[in-house]
């Protein structure tokens, strides 16, 4: 299995309030994604990035930020947590081309309430 | 814009039997095709990847197909077993530098003992 690790797996929080999700590879692989995966909408690109400090838009950015400081570390910050962002968060990563083999995290499952 | 279809949504067979999953894009110019299993509040388990020059590709009892020009592949499960059972993905890459992939809703498959 990719060496892919997500932090934390379960959160629960208030509305509201700031949350941050942590995903660490160990493969150093180039690119990283994170998705949200909802029923009946499948799995959506949030923001991903390409390199350290360079990140950008997916499908369902809005109210979501990124931050990549090294090449093992992708964050991912709800800066004021909604319910609609009740969801199952994944995090992926792929080599040095964005058009290689995926390899996905265990997920976070995140509760706003 | 890539659309990914999988048919059917759910499948029930009996232990032993063989069986096949079916996805279909709708853009024909893809890079690859990756197919990934989904266990019950797991991520994603990468099962096989068709580069776009490849016609099948195999691990196991897994037999993966690609016909770019129809837009197709399938999964091919050759004497299925109760731990089968799962959802599976198909998915393609979204294409230029952002390289996220664009995912069908999975078949959900369970193998009765």
């Amino acid at each position: 299995d990719a060496g892919i690790t997500q932090s934390p797996r379960h959160k629960v929080t208030e509305t509201g309030t700031p949350v941050t999700l942590r995903c660490h590879q160990t493969e150093n692989h180039r690119y990283m994604y994170w998705y949200r995966q909802d029923p009946g909408h499948g799995l959506r690109l949030i923001h991903y990035s390409y390199g350290v400090k360079d990140t950008d838009k997916g499908e369902v950015s809005d109210g979501y930020s990124v931050s990549r400081s090294k090449t093992e570390d992708f964050l991912l910050t709800l800066e004021s947590a909604t319910s609609s962002q009740t969801s199952v968060y994944f995090c992926a990563i792929s080599e040095r081309s964005p058009n290689t083999e995926a390899f996905f995290g265990q997920g976070t499952r995140l509760t706003v309430v | 814009k890539q659309e990914v279809t999988q048919i059917p949504a759910a499948l029930s067979v009996p232990e032993g039997e063989n069986l096949v999953l079916n996805c279909s894009f709708t853009d024909s110019a893809i890079y690859n095709l990756q197919w990934f299993r989904q266990d019950p509040g797991k991520g994603l388990t990468s099962l096989l990847l068709i580069q776009s020059s490849q016609r099948e590709q195999t691990s196991g009892r897994l037999n993966a197909s690609l016909d770019k020009s129809s837009g197709r592949s399938t999964l091919y499960i050759a004497a299925s077993q109760p731990g089968d059972s799962a959802t599976y993905l198909c998915a393609v890459p979204k294409g230029g530098s952002q390289g996220n992939l664009i995912f069908g809703k999975g078949t959900k498959l369970s193998v009765k003992p």
